[in-house]
């Protein structure tokens, strides 16, 4: 079975261009989150999706960020304009249930760098 | 809000000896309890998770976690390092009624001959 993958696994991008990661969960699992990882910070939760929806999206930082889930497929999460702050390590995660101690499958990350 | 708390950013041990990662967490209704590892160029994968079934958690790779509700803590432990072990392990915690997970700022456990 496939797991959690992203693409592409290293971005470096000039600031005020813009940038799309992708995310393809596993098969079957309805809920999504992105994370990321500012360097030297721990990981900070994005956003969820449940299906195509977004259930909760507190941890965008501001509206340079947009992400999407068409179909309830695969994800992306755009940066336009791209920020130097913006730089980090992307975690995208899916899981079949949602709360308590279901286990959340990550991918491998996607680094952005803004330079 | 809740924290989790990592104590010390990297740990070094040597092969065979004891492995003790610190993980603390701040709420007062405990939360779940999650241990993530990720080793180079890969993404995090679980080690083990609190289910409130039993204190003493085992994960893979010979790794534990005992749960201690006095001390609001989650520490990780292996008995013997081995040289594969060496990674950056992550503390989680979800709170009841939540999605999400808080990770602590993570340890990286560095392994010598």
């Amino acid at each position: 079975e496939a797991g959690v993958t992203q693409f592409p696994s290293h971005s470096v991008i000039e600031k005020g261009q813009t940038v799309t990661l992708r995310c393809d969960p596993i098969s079957g699992h309805d809920n999504l989150y992105w994370y990321r990882r500012v360097m030297g910070k721990e990981i900070k939760f994005l956003l969820h999706f449940v299906k195509e929806s977004k259930q909760d999206e507190s941890g965008m930082p501001n509206n340079r960020f947009l992400a999407e889930r068409t179909g309830g497929t695969y994800s992306t999460l755009k940066v336009q304009p791209a920020e130097l702050e913006d730089s980090g390590v992307y975690f995208c995660a899916s899981s079949q249930a949602q709360g308590g101690n279901t286990e959340a499958f990550f991918g491998q990350g996607t680094r952005l760098t803004v330079v | 809000a809740q924290s989790v708390t990592q104590l010390g950013s990297h740990v070094s041990v040597s092969e065979g000896a004891l492995v003790l990662l610190r993980c603390n967490y701040s709420s007062s209704v405990p939360p779940y309890l999650f241990w993530y590892v990720q080793y180079p160029n890969q993404g995090l994968q679980l080690l083990l998770k609190y289910t409130s079934a039993a204190t003493l958690v085992k994960g893979i790779n010979g790794f534990e976690a005992e749960f201690k509700k006095s001390e609001t803590s989650f520490h990780l432990t292996k008995p013997s390092a081995h040289m594969s072990d060496a990674a950056e392990y992550f503390c989680a915690a979800r709170k009841a009624g939540y999605s999400t997970l808080t990770f602590g700022k993570g340890t990286m456990l560095l392994v010598s001959p």
